[in-house]
């Protein structure tokens, strides 16, 4: 299968509402990143984790490596969350693999 | 996010044509990664520098494709014969100390062959 599965492919929250998406791996990898992608194209980091959790404002992210997951929460959710957002993980010597995205829609 | 620029922003070929993006990695990163992404969808690993040595890529590249890192501030990637397939959005990103590290990425190149 794939190395990096992620779900759910497509999301549509109200405003305010919380939310969660996944990374399932298929293989032990050493670390993970998770982008937002705008409307220009641009992936914007929003965290990159080797082990643990981290948070930033409305945005939560664990990594569990034994398990094979990672895991990316928002929290009330805004229209400017709006976007695709991707996970990449890499195995150390290798190139970071992506995950399909899923596709944040925030409405009013 | 760090800077990593790419030009340029849109191009456009006909089939046939060759092709060429330029991207300036961010300033004292060692690896370079290009990927292309159609529609929106997965980025697709193309091929990654480090140190300016091309350490991996896949048999498209090797084919088709020339890329090169003459220097640690300027990198490209070409496509010496396009086809209609070759239509995405190319997008080049830099990390300190090789792969598994912190990827920042540029705004991209969208390629269209007509």
């Amino acid at each position: 299968g794939m190395p990096v599965e992620q779900n759910p492919p497509a999301l549509s929250l109200y405003e305010g509402a919380d939310s969660g998406l996944r990374c399932n791996f298929s293989t032990t990898m050493k670390s993970v990143q998770w982008f937002q992608q705008n409307h220009r194209g641009r992936l914007i980091t929003l965290f990159y984790l080797a082990q643990g959790t981290k948070e930033n404002g409305r945005l939560k992210s664990t990594f569990n490596s034994k398990e094979r997951y990672s895991t990316l929460h928002i929290k009330d959710a805004q229209l400017e969350d709006s976007g695709t957002y991707f996970c990449a993980a890499a195995n150390s010597g290798t190139y970071q693999r992506f995950g399909t995205g899923t596709k944040l829609q925030v409405v009013p | 996010d760090a800077a990593v620029t790419q030009k340029p922003r849109y191009l456009i070929k006909m089939k046939g044509q060759e092709a060429e993006m330029k991207c300036i990695p961010e300033k004292g990163h060692t690896a370079v990664f290009w990927y292309q992404q159609k529609q929106s969808k997965e980025l697709k690993f193309l091929i990654y520098f480090q140190n300016q040595q091309p350490l991996d890529q896949i048999d498209m590249v090797k084919e088709r494709f020339s890329a090169v890192c003459p220097s640690s501030s300027l990198c490209s990637l070409g496509i010496r014969t396009c086809e209609a397939e070759d239509s995405a959005l190319y997008l080049c990103s830099s990390s300190q100390g090789g792969s598994g590290n912190t990827l920042y990425f540029g705004e991209g190149s969208r390629l269209i062959v007509v």
